[in-house]
């Protein structure tokens, strides 16, 4: 069975504090890893897709990297914009992805 | 605004009730997929349509059906309602599948479904 582990559960930060968020994974044969940004009561928004180990990704103030066994987010120099639930999750041979319980990151002015 | 649109936004209903929850895919999306999000539960599988057909189901219960139409739009339909089956309903859409790679899923806005 396909699990995803995300660490911390919740993360504050104070503007321009850079850190980085946890998303350990099993997954038989991975298809894909994905993160997402979710907003409170909103849809998940795609953020990243990486596929093999040593595969990074970049967008704005984020960075997606993975290795066999995790992932991280890096947020660099945060925005109070920034605050949502971050979302990993991961597909598999079993056809179907796997999220994880998320890290809610709040950012400080 | 992935593209993606759910109707309703918000449901209330009572229990032992039957109410069904709609969504439009992006433009060019063939597979749809459902997911029920909960407090306790996070963000859970349910079930996958490839153009009309079921192409996955995960802890999709009994008294929980599916369907993807002609047009591409799906139906989710839930029955015997009962409390604990309030929560956020998502549908995703991506280009299609593949046997050695998954295509990033899009999600619409959630349905809220309320049941007291």
């Amino acid at each position: 069975e396909d699990q995803v582990t995300q660490s911390p559960e919740a993360l504050r930060l104070q503007e321009g504090e850079s850190s980085s968020l946890n998303c350990s994974y099993t997954v038989s044969g991975l298809r894909g890893l994905f993160w997402y940004r979710q907003d409170p009561g909103k849809g998940p928004e795609f953020l990243f897709t990486l596929y093999s180990a040593g595969e990074e990704k970049e967008k704005e103030r984020l960075k997606a990297t993975l290795t066999k066994k995790e992932s991280f987010l890096h947020i660099t120099a945060p925005k109070p914009e920034d605050s949502a639930t971050y979302l990993c999750a991961v597909g598999g041979s079993a056809r179907q992805l796997t999220f994880g319980s998320g890290t809610q990151l709040t950012v400080l002015p | 605004d992935s593209g993606v649109t759910q109707t309703p936004k918000h449901l209330i209903t009572a229990t032992g009730q039957r109410v069904t929850l709609r969504c439009s895919p992006r433009s060019g999306d063939l597979s749809v997929y459902w997911y029920q999000q909960s407090l306790d539960q996070g963000l859970q599988f349910l079930i996958h349509y490839y153009n009309g057909e079921e192409r996955a189901k995960g802890n999709i219960l009994e008294r929980f059906s599916a369907q993807q139409f002609p047009d591409l739009h799906s139906e989710l339909n839930l029955s015997s309602l009962e409390l604990g089956d309030s929560a956020l309903y998502f549908c995703a859409s991506s280009a299609g599948t593949s046997r050695s790679s998954y295509n990033e899923q899009f999600f619409g806005p959630g349905t809220r479904l309320t049941v007291l």
